[in-house]
C-alpha cells in the first residue's frame, strides 16, 4: 500500500469521450504530481500542484485539464485525446515541493485512447 | 537541459550475481537523487535518495549508491541479487533544497534476474 490511489486502474476511450483519472493522497501531503509513463520514454512530469496552486505546467496540451479541491485530491480532466496519449498515467504526492522530500507513487490509470 | 541518462536497459543476471546500474545526470546546481523501483505490477517505489552528507548511500533491500559529484553520476549497486529484485530500476533527479519538485528521470532499466 503506498499512500496514494488512483481510480480507476484501467481506462479505454474514444477520441470524442470526456472522462477524469482520480487521486487521492493519504499521507498528509502538501504537493501533489501527474506524470505520463509512455512506452519507451521517461516519465515525464505534466503538472505540479503545491498548498492547492497549480506551481507547474510541462507544456502539456489543453485536452489535459488538472484539477487540485484540497492538498489531498487531485483530478486529470480529459477531452477529445489523441491516440498517441494513450499511456500509464502516475500520480505522486510529497510533502512540499522546493525541499529535500521523496515522492510516493501511486499505482497508476492505464489509459487507452481508441 | 536537464537529462537523466541511464546506460543499461536490459539486463540479465543469474542469481548471487552482482549487479552495478549507471546512472549519469546533467543539471546546474545542487542536487537531489533518487532510485526507484517498479516490481511487476506493482506501483513505484522509492529504493535510496542522496540529499547531503556521505556520498555513499544505503537503501532498502542491500542496494546501495554512490554520488560522484565529479562524475555527475549516481550508480545503483548490490553485491549479489536474488530472483525477487527482477523489476525496472529508475534513477531520478531534482534540483537540490530550492527544488521545484519536479523530478527529471532515466529511461529505465529493466532488470532480469534467473534463478
Amino acid at each position: 500500500e503506498t499512500g496514494v490511489t488512483q481510480t480507476p486502474r484501467h481506462l479505454v476511450m474514444g477520441m470524442t469521450n470526456k472522462k477524469s483519472l482520480k487521486c487521492e493522497q493519504h499521507l498528509g501531503h502538501n504537493a501533489m504530481y501527474w506524470y505520463k509513463q509512455s512506452a519507451k520514454k521517461p516519465l515525464e512530469l505534466m503538472f505540479v500542484y503545491n498548498f492547492k496552486e497549480q506551481t507547474e505546467n510541462n507544456s502539456v496540451p489543453s485536452r489535459f485539464s488538472p484539477e487540485c479541491p484540497n492538498s489531498s485530491h487531485l483530478f486529470l480532466h480529459l477531452h477529445t485525446l489523441q491516440p498517441e496519449d494513450s499511456a500509464l498515467y502516475l500520480c505522486a504526492s510529497s510533502t512540499r515541493t522546493g525541499g529535500n522530500t521523496e515522492a510516493f507513487f501511486g499505482q497508476g490509470t492505464r489509459l487507452t485512447v481508441v | 537541459a536537464q537529462s537523466v541518462s541511464q546506460h543499461n536497459h536490459h539486463v540479465i543476471l543469474s542469481e548471487a550475481a552482482s549487479l552495478e546500474l549507471g546512472c549519469n545526470y546533467s543539471y546546474g546546481g545542487t542536487v537531489n537523487l533518487f532510485w526507484y523501483v517498479q516490481y511487476p505490477g506493482q506501483h513505484l517505489q522509492l529504493l535510496l535518495k542522496y540529499f547531503s552528507g556521505d556520498p555513499l548511500v544505503k537503501g532498502i533491500k542491500g542496494f546501495e549508491a554512490e554520488f560522484i559529484k565529479s562524475k555527475f553520476s549516481f550508480n545503483l549497486r548490490k553485491p549479489s541479487v536474488q530472483w525477487s529484485d527482477t523489476a525496472e530500476y529508475f534513477c531520478a533527479v531534482n534540483g537540490g533544497s530550492g527544488n521545484t519538485g519536479k523530478l527529471i528521470f532515466g529511461q529505465g532499466t529493466t532488470l532480469q534476474v534467473k534463478p
